[in-house]
């Protein structure tokens, strides 16, 4: 009975590389969070996506960052021509439906640019 | 604009010291609120979810109550492993999606 899986925990890239950060829900749920916290500070909604869909995207900065959840396999945030500002944990969460339930967050992962 | 807000920012208790955490929140169409507990380096662990005003829920030394404005995380007898950061997150339907919207957190520190 798994949890939400997130890979990698901890994720070092240069500034101008992709980084690529992967997101197993939980069995059954078909609805995915991700979210991106900075030391001291809340979680920031980036994107809300179900299936081969993406809902909300209005937390996503416009360039450079992208997500996808496929029909098979993991949740992908990828972000392309990293800059030091992006250094930060980013967490995923999954529920078994859209509204009125709880979300269940992975571990993180964190995020270096150096 | 959807907003949580979390009072106080940090808090320091004396072991078996009770006290009370603040929620307010300002939403259109809540469809529900959210306790979650978040150890240094590690994900939120999930707590509560409260639907409506009135509404109580206990766990252990936990318990959280839910009006038409705020919650209260309540907080009895407190021991060294209650300290964390405690986040309070609603649910609501804004342009027909259903993010959750997070308040900055509690930062708990229980002292022995």
């Amino acid at each position: 009975n798994a949890g939400v899986m997130q890979n990698p925990r901890h994720l070092v890239r240069r500034r101008g590389q992709e980084a690529r950060l992967r997101c197993s829900p939980m069995k059954g749920h078909s609805h995915v969070y991700w979210y991106r916290q900075l030391p001291e500070e809340g979680l920031k909604f980036m994107v809300y996506l179900q299936k081969e869909n993406i809902i909300d995207e209005s937390g996503m900065p416009k360039e450079r960052f992208s997500a996808e959840f496929p029909k098979e396999g993991p949740s992908i945030l990828r972000i392309q021509q990293v800059v030091r500002g992006d250094s930060a944990a980013y967490f995923c969460a999954s529920s078994n439906s859209g509204a009125d339930t709880e979300a269940f967050f992975g571990q993180g992962t964190r995020l270096t640019v150096v | 604009e959807d907003q949580v807000t979390q009072s106080p920012e940090a808090l320091r208790l004396q072991e078996g010291e009770s006290s009370s955490l603040n929620c307010s929140y300002t939403v259109s169409g809540l469809r529900g609120l959210f306790w979650y507990r978040q150890d240094p380096g590690k994900g939120p662990e999930f707590l509560f979810t409260l639907y409506s005003a009135g509404e109580e829920k206990e766990k252990e030394r936990l318990k959280a109550t839910l009006t038409k404005k705020e919650s209260f995380l309540h907080i009895t007898a407190p021991k060294p492993e209650d300290s964390a950061t405690y986040l309070c997150a609603v649910q609501a339907v804004t342009s027909g999606t259903y993010k959750y919207i997070f308040g900055t957190g509690t930062r708990l520190k229980v002292l022995a």
